[in-house]
């Protein structure tokens, strides 16, 4: 247990609904990452979050959007999904902003199902 | 842009044998990741390798570092079943604030 939390483990839902993911970082951990991992596929770097601010923006769409509140949770909403949404979002979690030394702590991951 | 390439992408294998995974990047690096995941899990973190020719060791696992050759390699002793999993590289990117870039993962079946 890297003491990453996420919620919903699993969602189903329909095209053109909107969703929202939640993570709960390890506790003292500033930075929150979200990643997406569909079926057979690699990680793909969505966004990062440190204390609050957006830190870094990867392959994330327009669609889908994030936010770390002041007790660092931070939630992933995904907007007029389509089933190519459909996979696993990973939240992780890093104490510092991602310096030399940070090593990122994985969630269980929420699956996404979009019928 | 920095790119990270593992290979091989899939590996069967059997119990006893050993192997070793290759993760290439095409620039300057000087932090290394390695991570597993065991189907429909999350990702744990194995090793972390921070200089040249750094060498971390876990049990059956060996990871080890070349920043000069741009290569780190996962070496995997007398393989159990227990070990299949996909592995994962990542490399710190040093001009982008070490945000990671990954490799496609290494799927490994270990046959008993």
């Amino acid at each position: 247990d890297s003491g990453v939390t996420q919620t919903p483990k699993h969602l189903i839902t329909a095209t053109g609904q909107r969703v929202t993911l939640r993570c709960s970082p390890r506790s003292g951990d500033l930075s929150v990452y979200w990643y997406q991992q569909s079926l057979d596929q690699g990680l793909q770097f969505l966004i990062q979050y440190y204390n609050g601010e957006e830190r870094a923006k990867g392959n994330i769409l327009e669609r889908f959007s994030a936010q770390q509140f002041p007790d660092l949770h931070s939630e992933l909403n995904l907007s007029s999904l389509e089933l190519g949404d459909s996979a696993l979002y990973f939240c992780a979690s890093s104490p510092q902003a991602g310096g030399p030394v940070d090593t990122q702590y994985f969630g269980p991951g929420t699956r996404l199902t979009v019928l | 842009e920095l790119k990270v390439e593992q290979n091989p992408l899939f590996l069967s294998m059997q119990e006893g044998k050993n192997y070793t995974i290759y993760c290439n990047y095409s620039t300057t690096s000087d932090r290394l990741y390695w991570y597993r995941q065991d189907p429909g899990k999350s990702l744990e973190s194995l090793f972390v390798l921070l200089s040249n020719g750094a060498v971390k060791q876990e049990g059956r696992l060996m990871a080890s570092l070349d920043t000069k050759a741009r290569l780190s390699t996962l070496h995997i002793t007398a393989a159990v079943h227990d070990l299949s999993a996909t592995y994962f590289c990542a490399v710190g990117a040093m001009d982008s604030n070490y945000q990671l870039i990954w490799g496609a993962g290494t799927k490994l079946i270990i046959k008993p």
